[in-house]
């Protein structure tokens, strides 16, 4: 079975660093989103791709978080610099475009990220 | 902000089924409802999802009322690896998937 594909699982860091997050959708999958959980709570979407093109950064903190998806494949998440409120887990989640609707959506297992 | 209302938390006992509550007394009439469950420190993994009708897979069961306003989701044998939190969503088709707090099930031996 398909699934996404996250790396690296873990990643500590110290605040003021930068770090970056990759993520392979599953083959075929037009659409790729970026969440991000904080512990005790539910996944929050931070990021939509809809090929390479950005459909939705609403929620994106613009001012240390980027993403991109080049090639409208695998994509990249970064964030620089780190700080210690950004310590969460980094999921990624895709899923197939058909007849214009985005359907449902398959996560990757995440990259769980301590900013110390 | 979420749509839906699920109690924290519940128990089972292993072997016995599971039956998870969703409150979503306003959905609209083109909203889907979207079942995940998120074992711990894993990414949430998609269950289920129905519009109207009553629908079965592999995995569980979704239950739907008539008037739409609630569903319950029946994991018919449940086992110690169903223990996560499941996460009760509506969704129009293609929009956004917006979690809430989620129901934390504890399957006991």
């Amino acid at each position: 079975e398909a699934e996404v594909a996250q790396s690296p699982r873990y990643k500590i860091t110290e605040k003021s660093q930068a770090v970056a997050f990759w993520c392979d959708p599953i083959s075929g999958h037009a659409t790729l989103y970026w969440y991000r959980q904080i512990l005790g709570q539910g996944p929050e979407l931070l990021v939509q791709f809809q090929d390479e093109s950005v459909v939705d950064d609403s929620q994106l903190p613009k001012d240390r978080f980027s993403a991109e998806r080049l090639k409208g494949v695998d994509s990249t998440l970064k964030i620089q610099p780190a700080e210690l409120g950004d310590s969460a887990m980094y999921l990624c989640a895709s899923s197939l475009v058909l007849a214009g609707v985005q359907e449902t959506q398959y996560f990757g297992p995440g990259t769980r990220l301590l900013v110390l | 902000d979420a749509k839906t209302t699920q109690p924290p938390s519940m128990d089972c006992a292993e072997g016995r089924a599971a039956n998870l509550p969703c409150n979503h007394s306003t959905i609209s009439g083109n909203e889907y409802v979207y079942w995940y469950r998120q074992i711990h420190s894993q990414g949430p993994q998609y269950i289920i999802h129905g519009l109207k009708n009553n629908e079965t897979n592999e995995m569980a069961s979704l239950i739907i009322t008539e008037d739409r306003k609630s569903s319950t989701l029946i994991l018919p044998h449940a086992t110690l690896r169903d223990t996560a939190v499941y996460y009760c969503i509506v969704r129009p088709q293609g929009g956004k998937l917006i979690f809430g707090q989620g129901t934390e099930l504890s399957v006991k031996p």
